[in-house]
């Protein structure tokens, strides 16, 4: 059974930190995982990752995928109070339909 | 707005009514998804077409649920004889494989129609 596992489930920081988010995945035919932000409406998409080792950024979040350890990870650096949301990995399989982890919930407190 | 959009965004009703949603996906895409998410959980797929043709349905998709996407446009979502449990977020979403078969796990959803079953 396709799974996709996502820690911690939730994480409190102060602004200005940094912050790690991690993603593993069991899956059959992997073709991509996806990062997803999600505050009190539908996920906003973030990245696509197909690639080992090749590191997505965009402003101050960047993800990168191990397909060796079958995982990835999403950072936020200088974390801002906008961040605060529930953030989903996904995995795209051949199946054609993205596999959503349970999702982090980020809060960052002023 | 060229995003998704999805009517209503939020249902009340009572258990044993019909409903229906409506997803309107972005336009140049010619898949589109339906998923639903509960309290606490991730999206979980229900159905998706590419264009009218409705390709996969989950084992979640009950009897009571029915899907359709008459002119490879919008999309609408009925659910039959509604029960408490079928209360959930019901998220759209749409892709392209403009870029390639990969480029079809890019999905970009809409803001969701909020259910709740009394």
């Amino acid at each position: 059974e396709d799974k996709v596992v996502q820690s911690p489930l939730s994480l409190v920081v102060h602004e200005g930190d940094t912050v790690t988010l991690n993603c593993s995945y069991e899956v059959t035919n992997f073709r991509s995982l996806l990062w997803y932000k999600q505050e009190k409406k539908a996920p906003t998409f973030l990245f696509m990752l197909t690639s080992s080792g090749i590191e997505k950024k965009s402003g101050r979040l960047s993800s990168i995928l191990d397909k060796k350890e079958l995982s990835s990870i999403l950072n936020i650096t200088a974390t801002q109070t906008g961040d605060s949301a529930i953030y989903l990995c996904a995995v795209g399989t051949g199946a054609n339909n993205l596999f959503f982890g349970t999702g982090t919930r980020l809060t960052v407190i002023p | 707005d060229t995003g998704v959009s999805q009517n209503p965004r939020h249902k009340i009703t009572k258990r044993g009514q019909n409903v229906t949603f409506r997803c309107d996906p972005i336009s140049e895409h010619n898949r589109l998804y339906w998923y639903r998410q509960t309290l606490g959980q991730g999206p979980e797929f229900l159905t998706y077409f590419q264009n009218e043709a409705q390709l996969e349905k989950s084992r979640l998709l009950s009897d009571r649920f029915s899907a359709e996407r008459p002119k490879g446009s919008f999309s609408t979502l009925e659910i039959q004889r509604t029960e408490q449990g079928d209360s959930a977020m019901y998220l759209c979403a749409s892709s392209s494989g403009l870029a390639g078969a990969i480029s079809y796990n890019e999905q970009f959803f809409g803001p969701g129609t909020r259910l709740t079953v009394l």
